[in-house]
């Protein structure tokens, strides 16, 4: 069955410091795979999506996740954290039929300034 | 601006009572969507929607329902059946692409609290 692992419940980083958050995934074939932020009590927001081609994909909000097949992974990088940036980041597969989207657990992001 | 209304933000309600969160977009999509969010589980889907008058159960259908009258509208009624109904529910939409290359616009979510 295909699944998502995010293996960081929580993670704090300083303001100006480097970020990389894990994802891991469980899928037969070439895997679309997404990552999306969620601010207190709002819904998601897209921040990036893989499909195919150049395994490093650029979102937005300066964040970037790089595609490694060998190690089912899909982390998401960001060079330098702002405070903004402190909310809850989930990654996604797309497990077929109907567009059907299967979410990590979720990554819970502090930025202490 | 195009986007999804859902509401009420949060709704009260007691045990045994059923009751129905709203779901209403305006972006002209095809497919909607029904999660489930609890803290440390992520999303869970309940139910999806690929055109107008059809639907399919997702991962934790049970004690749920909904309907698909209108394109822009789609429902979701707790029913007395489902056991635990406190949650944070989020209602998202897609264009119909079954590749899958169609991201998800979310709503900013209903949380229920049953008492």
């Amino acid at each position: 069955a295909q699944s998502v692992t995010q293996p960081d419940i929580h993670i704090t980083v300083s303001e100006g410091a480097s970020l990389e958050l894990r994802c891991n995934y469980s899928y037969g074939a070439t895997p679309y795979l997404f990552w999306y932020v969620q601010s207190p009590g709002q819904g998601l927001q897209l921040l990036l999506k893989y499909f195919s081609g150049d395994t490093l994909v650029q979102g937005i909000k300066g964040f970037e996740a790089e595609f490694k097949r060998s190690q089912s992974s899909f982390n998401l990088r960001k060079p330098s954290v702002h405070w903004s940036d402190a909310a809850e980041y989930f990654c996604a597969v797309f497990t077929g039929g109907g567009n059907k989207l299967t979410f990590g657990t979720g990554t819970q992001l502090k930025v202490e300034l | 601006d195009g986007g999804i209304t859902q509401s009420p933000k949060y709704l009260f309600r007691k045990e045994g009572q059923n009751v129905t969160l709203s779901c209403e977009q305006n972006l002209n999509h095809d497919a909607m969507y029904w999660y489930r969010q609890d803290p440390g589980q992520g999303l869970r889907l309940i139910y999806y929607s690929q055109i107008v008058n059809d639907f399919q159960k997702g991962d934790i259908a049970e004690g749920y329902s909904v309907s698909r009258e209108k394109k822009e509208s789609f429902p979701l009624t707790v029913t007395s059946a489902q056991k635990n109904p406190t949650a944070f529910y989020l209602c998202a939409s897609s264009t119909k692409d079954r590749g899958g290359n169609s991201p998800l616009h979310f709503g900013n979510g209903t949380r229920l609290t049953v008492t």
